[in-house]
């Protein structure tokens, strides 16, 4: 994989269901791996950043898994609302140190809850 | 705080002119960034500072300059602008990995 992938592009979803995501990212010079959600007319919003392989982050319904080794990391959203309707974005950071950090982002997967 | 602001929220532009793009941040970042977003594309960078007094190209860098003014302002500078330039122009700072977004400049080129 040479690029930061996201499947699917776009899901529809009925409240209350439980629904995940995948990126997908080259797996050499890994630094981190960023989670954004992204509001329509608002900016993206940071979720998580994780760093080892095998790290979990939640926060509320919102949890994410990493595995660095293959190259993915999944999002999962439990019990979905109408609010976590967004663009979910992930990001590959391949900085080896340093005060900056340049993301390379997948194009995103638009989630969609119906009432 | 304001967080992330940015100058200004749209703009319509001729192919050849120019304009700058302005962002400030108040939470003494040593890092900004300037990205572009376009249909069907992720976020991204044009140009990153490190710190006041540097800046380094990103992916698409052509057809742009940046200041880093001070360690607050970080400015994006379009000399002749084309069509291909007309998206929407997110500037971010960061203190360590997790990046804070401004809200965003709509620009079209016609």
């Amino acid at each position: 994989i040479l690029n930061v992938e996201q499947s699917p592009q776009s899901l529809h979803v009925q409240e209350g269901d439980s629904t995940n995501f995948t990126c997908s990212f080259p797996s050499s010079n890994f630094y981190a791996l960023h989670w954004y959600r992204w509001e329509t007319a608002k900016s993206p919003e940071a979720l998580f950043v994780m760093t080892l392989n095998g790290d979990e982050k939640k926060k509320g319904r919102i949890s994410a898994t990493l595995n660095t080794k293959e190259g993915y990391s999944y999002l999962y959203i439990k019990g979905s609302q109408p609010e976590d309707s967004a663009t979910y974005l992930c990001a590959r950071d391949s900085n080896s140190g340093g005060s900056n950090y340049k993301l390379t982002f997948g194009k995103g997967t638009l989630l969609t809850v119906n009432p | 705080n304001a967080g992330v602001t940015q100058t200004p929220k749209f703009q319509v532009l001729k192919t050849g002119q120019s304009m700058t793009l302005q962002c400030a941040q108040d939470m003494n970042h040593n890092s900004m960034y300037w990205y572009r977003q376009d249909p069907g594309m992720g976020l991204r960078l044009i140009y990153y500072s490190a710190s006041e007094g540097t800046t380094d190209k990103g992916e698409v860098p052509n057809g742009y300059n940046v200041s880093r003014l001070n360690k607050r302002e970080f400015s994006l500078r379009l000399e002749s602008a084309a069509p291909s330039q007309t998206s929407v122009y997110f500037c971010a700072s960061s203190e360590g990995q997790r990046q804070y977004f401004g809200p965003g400049t709509r620009l079209t080129v016609t």
